[in-house]
């Protein structure tokens, strides 16, 4: 069973511009939660998505927004990036809740 | 708000030797997930163990054991006979629900 695969593995962006990171979870888990990753916050939770739903969101700005598709897949965007953005993004997901959660390897963003 | 409190930023330990990593938390809820998540270099997060609040055998696999006391809020990951690929970013995680909330994280090395 393939795991949970993030794209892309590393990004570069400049301020100001927008990014789409994409998750494809586990065949068949229908959770898939995102995590920023960062030297000085540590690991921080986005959000989670069931079925198409946000169902949770954690403590971030209105320019970090996700959404998922009925295949489950989910992509997270952030608008007007600004260099404090450059963290590591890991994507989890899970059967239904957070029960055990796999991880992807993360993309790796970074602000310039 | 619960949160992850992880006092080792930093440990080391001889191969084939004993550790244990602290986890202590905060939280008024009574059922509750645990976990303990290693991250190794390649970044993906791993499941090493998982507790449930209810249960107050603790739980173990293979070579890693937790020591949970719930009423002290205290949630130790003992690894047994150490091996060089343990070393790894170690995180303690609490979830309630659909939120994950992760300390801070200790580094773990093993000697060879």
């Amino acid at each position: 069973k393939a795991g949970v695969t993030q794209t892309p593995r590393y990004l570069i962006k400049t301020r100001g511009q927008q990014v789409t990171l994409s998750c494809s979870p586990i065949s068949g888990h229908r959770s898939v939660s995102w995590y920023q990753q960062t030297p000085g916050q540590g690991l921080q939770f986005l959000f989670e998505y069931f079925s198409e739903t946000q169902r949770n969101k954690g403590n971030f700005p209105g320019r970090f927004s996700g959404r998922q598709f009925s295949n489950s897949r989910s992509e997270m965007n952030v608008s007007t990036l600004e260099l404090g953005d450059s963290a590591l993004y890991l994507c989890a997901s899970s059967l239904r809740s957070v029960t055990e959660a796999f991880f992807g390897q993360g993309t790796r963003l970074t602000v310039v | 708000a619960q949160t992850v409190t992880q006092s080792q930023p930093e440990m080391s330990v001889q191969e084939a030797e004993t550790v244990t990593l602290s986890c202590t938390y905060d939280t008024s809820e009574n059922n509750y997930y645990l976990f303990w998540y290693k991250q190794p270099p390649s970044r993906q997060m791993i499941l090493v163990i998982r507790q449930e609040a209810y249960k107050q055998q603790n739980a173990t696999e293979n070579r890693f054991s937790v020591n949970f006391q719930k009423a002290a809020k205290s949630f130790s990951l003992k690894i047994s006979d150490s091996q060089l690929g343990d070393t790894a970013m170690y995180f303690c995680a609490f979830m309630k629900g659909n939120d994950m909330r992760f300390g801070a994280g200790t580094r773990l090395t093993v000697k060879p």
